[in-house]
């Protein structure tokens, strides 16, 4: 497709359970980002990615929480043993090379019960 | 440490007023600093960008500016719109591939 793909784009879980995000970049680009935007409030960074390695995974907010990115393209998200604290709108984004202009996804709603 | 700061109030004004909003940083020097809409339930949607060696930048009825002795960014919106309501967010450039946001201003313009 033209944009960034997301998927599901609701999730509703129970507490415990692992949940798993897709994220479908702009084809091409190399660097793809993770966010996390609890309600009504900024974008937390979690990770990015340049090509299939990420750099910087210092946004992670737990051990629960790990990503990965094959063929420098599609990227998965995975929470496990989630919690309700993890329930959020989870964005994602790609850009060219890493630098200007990122393209958001419409994001991933996870809710824990 | 790097930090980002928007106004945390939201912003209400009249149509066809100017909109002002503020994007201040501490403690780096961006090379670039972008800015983003973000409306209810979307992702964040680019819509321009300014390098630290450019003063003033326009793209319709938007206008940025980057002071980097202040550093502090200012984002205006003329002849505003009630479409033009939605959150703003900035991005001061941090350094490698890496992009982090401020918290974003809200925007609402009555008609």
């Amino acid at each position: 497709g033209a944009g960034v793909s997301q998927s599901p784009s609701n999730k509703v879980t129970e507490k415990g359970k692992d949940v798993e995000l897709r994220c479908d970049p702009i084809s091409g680009h190399t660097a793809l980002y993770w966010y996390r935007q609890s309600l009504g409030q900024g974008l937390e960074f979690l990770i990015y990615f340049q090509g299939n390695s990420a750099p910087d995974k210092s946004g992670l907010p737990s051990d629960r929480f790990s990503a990965e990115r094959t063929g420098g393209s599609v990227s998965t998200l995975t929470i496990q043993r989630t919690q309700q604290e993890d329930s959020a709108v989870y964005l994602c984004a790609s850009s060219a090379d890493g630098t200007g202009e990122l393209f958001f996804g419409e994001g991933s709603r996870l809710t824990v019960l | 440490s790097q930090k980002i700061e928007q106004n945390s109030e939201a912003l209400n004004i009249q149509e066809g007023k100017t909109a002002t909003l503020t994007c201040n940083y501490t403690n780096y020097s961006p090379a670039y600093l972008q800015w983003y809409r973000q409306d209810p339930g979307r992702g964040p949607v680019f819509l321009l960008l300014i390098r630290e060696n450019e003063k003033e930048k326009r793209k319709e009825r938007l206008k940025v500016t980057f002071d980097t002795t202040l550093k502090q960014s200012l984002f205006h919106i003329t002849a505003s719109q009630p479409a033009d309501s939605a959150t703003y967010l900035c991005a001061p450039y941090t350094g490698g591939f890496k992009t982090i946001f401020g918290a974003g201003t809200r925007l609402f313009v009555k008609a």
